[in-house]
């Protein structure tokens, strides 16, 4: 199956910093998406984002489908940006999404 | 937020018993899927439904049956639970395969 990797796999910030958060894919994909899941359990989504650049508040996703990677970037990170951070893909129509492994995010005030 | 409940939030059940979780959507989404949330091992699909009666297995169904009689309810049924399938368990909706998938709150189960 296809293979999703995240980097890095931990980060620590100071309020106010921006980071970029990467995902890899080892195939082609038409449906790829970015969560957010807070330190209670809660799956937010943030993103789908097969191709293309978006941008919601602080925010914003890229994704480079002919190089099989996106991004994501927080930007004037906030203590409730804490949490883990996943990209999702599926290669075929159903939404069946394959996981990565995260990216653990912790924002120091 | 989309309207996505799960029952029961918690449950602690013994190995060899039977166990149905449900999740219910007020969505009217015609995609429903069920995830189960290990360490090491982050997100992995159990099954999914297309629409109602039509269910497919995912990744990890092994042990796992599932049903939808209703557009809005999507069960989750472990036959003869075991220890390997102590979990936090998701459900989600998404409108078609082309759309943001949105999920629940998760079900902690313990198998003991």
């Amino acid at each position: 199956g296809i293979q999703v990797e995240q980097s890095p796999p931990d980060l620590i910030l100071q309020e106010g910093a921006n980071s970029t958060l990467r995902c890899n894919f080892s195939d082609s994909v038409n449906n790829l998406q970015w969560f957010h899941q807070n330190p209670w359990g809660q799956l937010i989504n943030l993103f789908y984002i097969p191709s293309g650049t978006k941008q919601n508040g602080r925010l914003s996703a890229t994704t480079v489908a002919t190089e099989r990677y996106s991004l994501l970037y927080i930007s004037s990170s906030q203590t409730t940006d804490s949490g883990v951070y996943f990209c999702a893909v599926d290669k075929a129509a159903g939404n069946k999404l394959t996981f990565g492994g995260g990216t653990r995010v912790l924002v120091k005030p | 937020d989309a309207g996505i409940t799960q029952s029961p939030r918690h449950k602690v059940t013994e190995t060899g018993t039977p166990v149905t979780l449900r999740c219910h959507q007020t969505e009217n989404h015609r995609y429903m899927y069920w995830y189960r949330q290990d360490p090491g091992h982050g997100l992995r699909l159990i099954h999914y439904s297309y629409g109602v009666k039509d269910t497919d297995k995912g990744e990890v169904s092994d042990g796992y049956s599932v049903s939808r009689s209703k557009t809005e309810d999507f069960l989750l049924t472990l036959e003869s639970a075991t220890s390997s399938q102590t979990s936090v368990y998701f459900c989600a909706i998404s409108e078609s395969w082309a759309n943001e998938q949105y999920f629940g709150p998760g079900t902690r189960l313990t198998v003991t």
